[in-house]
């Protein structure tokens, strides 16, 4: 099973609002992404956690806070958005952190800021 | 600098006939090498990937890849395309420390009947 799961599917919120989004996977992998894709444009790498402590910030603004409680679940946190930042996010699972290690996608969260 | 690039943005195809989505890699080492596919709205499925050893790989759908170091490439091929391919390709390879994955800008594919 290679599943990864993300919730919502869809979210549109104010510039004043604040919520979550929501990773889960089940397969045991300790490095966990989370991507940015704006339209018409691949992926790009926002955070990485590994074995649940952040290794990677891309320089993300501090209104995206990520987080990740448990080994299974990975959060990110959205509060006083910009209509920029409306895009797809993206989950990513890994075994590791190694080159070698396959990353498998969720099927995103598709964000709207108002 | 290290990279990825695909330099076909768009393609179309008639239904039936074969694909090949181009990929290029700039890197001093040999490089591991990925080939995801996004259908619209969706997230990425990986199609297959290279690390080393034989250097045509077969994926999945039906999909194969050829790398070739003497041309820094790393083509994506299928022999007759469904329309159920239709879909954003993307080429990446991980060229940063914790897998950090870079992709290329992508191909989108179209499939006429």
């Amino acid at each position: 099973d290679t599943e990864v799961t993300q919730t919502p599917k869809h979210l549109v919120m104010g510039m004043t609002n604040k919520k979550s989004l929501k990773c889960e996977q089940h397969m045991g992998h300790r490095a966990m992404y989370w991507y940015k894709q704006k339209a018409k444009k691949p992926p790009e790498l926002m955070f990485v956690y590994s074995y649940e402590k952040l290794s990677i910030n891309e320089s993300v603004p501090s209104r995206f806070s990520p987080e990740c409680p448990n080994s299974s679940l990975l959060n990110l946190h959205l509060h006083a958005l910009q209509p920029e930042d409306s895009a797809l996010y993206l989950c990513a699972t890994a075994i590791g952190t190694g080159s070698l290690d396959t990353q498998y996608f969720g099927p995103g969260t598709r964000l709207t800021v108002l | 600098a290290q990279s990825v690039t695909q330099p076909d943005i768009h393609i179309t195809v008639s239904e039936g006939a074969s694909l090949e989505l181009r990929c290029n890699y700039s890197y001093g080492a040999t490089p591991y090498l990925f080939w995801y596919v996004q259908s619209p709205g969706q997230g990425l499925q990986l199609l297959l990937k290279y690390f080393s050893g034989d250097t045509l790989v077969q994926g999945i759908k039906g999909f194969e890849a050829e790398f070739k170091r003497s041309q820094s490439s790393f083509n994506l091929r299928k022999p007759s395309v469904h329309w159920s391919d239709a879909a954003e390709y993307f080429c990446a390879a991980p060229l940063g420390g914790y897998n950090k994955l870079i992709f290329g800008a992508g191909t989108r594919l179209a499939v006429h009947p």
